[in-house]
């Protein structure tokens, strides 16, 4: 059973608009959410995170969302931008263990010029 | 050279080979993981070393061996494969493995395929 949902596989957004991306939890002990990007033929880089303790955290045109009640965040990026074509995971773990991160299957975002 | 390394880029095994995947991080990190990423699937972590020792194997076949012989460098060794083990193959190292705020640098992967 996916304790981390990304439910939609693609996400098509024209450039210098907002993208949003959403991601699903199950499990209520998660108490710490990150978002990685991947380019094709490279490893996934580390984005942004935010911890149970918050609802938002911002780095540039880069804003994180969750909502405890819902099990859910979203990430946000405004403008989106043709770099930004990539494919994004979501991750969460619990007890602040790193070994502890479970990936939902990622949601490739394509910018439109 | 910084970063996370991974040797080889891509590999074609049969069944019966004995290949090694190679991972070198330059970063001073204290952990270090193999992950693997199958098709339409979530990356799923295999096996964590916290300064060399390993603290996690996630019921992972015997096929797959790692070995850590120091914290910059970490090695997967395959053995009699099966063709459902083509997948790739990422190496991922973080400062520790204690806090989830230390986010994991990953490499570019290995691909796998095993014919």
């Amino acid at each position: 059973d996916q304790q981390v949902k990304q439910n939609s596989p693609s996400l098509s957004v024209q450039e210098g608009r907002i993208s949003i991306l959403n991601c699903d939890y199950t499990n209520s002990m998660f108490d710490y959410f990150l978002w990685y990007k991947k380019y094709p033929a490279e490893g996934p880089t580390f984005l942004i995170s935010i911890s149970s303790i918050k609802d938002k955290n911002e780095d540039g045109r880069f804003t994180v969302f969750l909502n405890k009640s819902a099990k859910h965040l979203s990430l946000h990026i405004v403008p989106s931008q043709p770099g930004d074509s990539a494919v994004y995971f979501c991750a969460a773990s619990y007890g602040g263990g790193a070994d502890g991160l479970t990936f939902g299957k990622g949601t490739h975002l394509i910018i439109q010029p | 050279e910084t970063g996370v390394t991974q040797t080889p880029r891509h590999l074609v095994m049969g069944m019966t080979n004995k290949k090694s995947l190679k991972c070198e991080q330059h970063l001073g990190h204290n952990a270090m993981y193999w992950y693997k990423q199958s098709a339409k699937k979530p990356l799923e972590l295999m096996f964590v070393y916290s300064l060399e020792e390993r603290v996690e194997n996630n019921s992972v076949p015997s096929r797959f061996s790692p070995e850590c012989p120091n914290s910059s460098h970490l090695f997967l060794h395959l053995h009699t494969l099966q063709p459902e083990d083509s997948a790739l193959y990422l190496c991922a190292s973080s400062q520790g493995v204690d806090r989830g705020n230390s986010p994991l640098h990953f490499g570019n992967g290995t691909r796998l395929t095993v014919t």
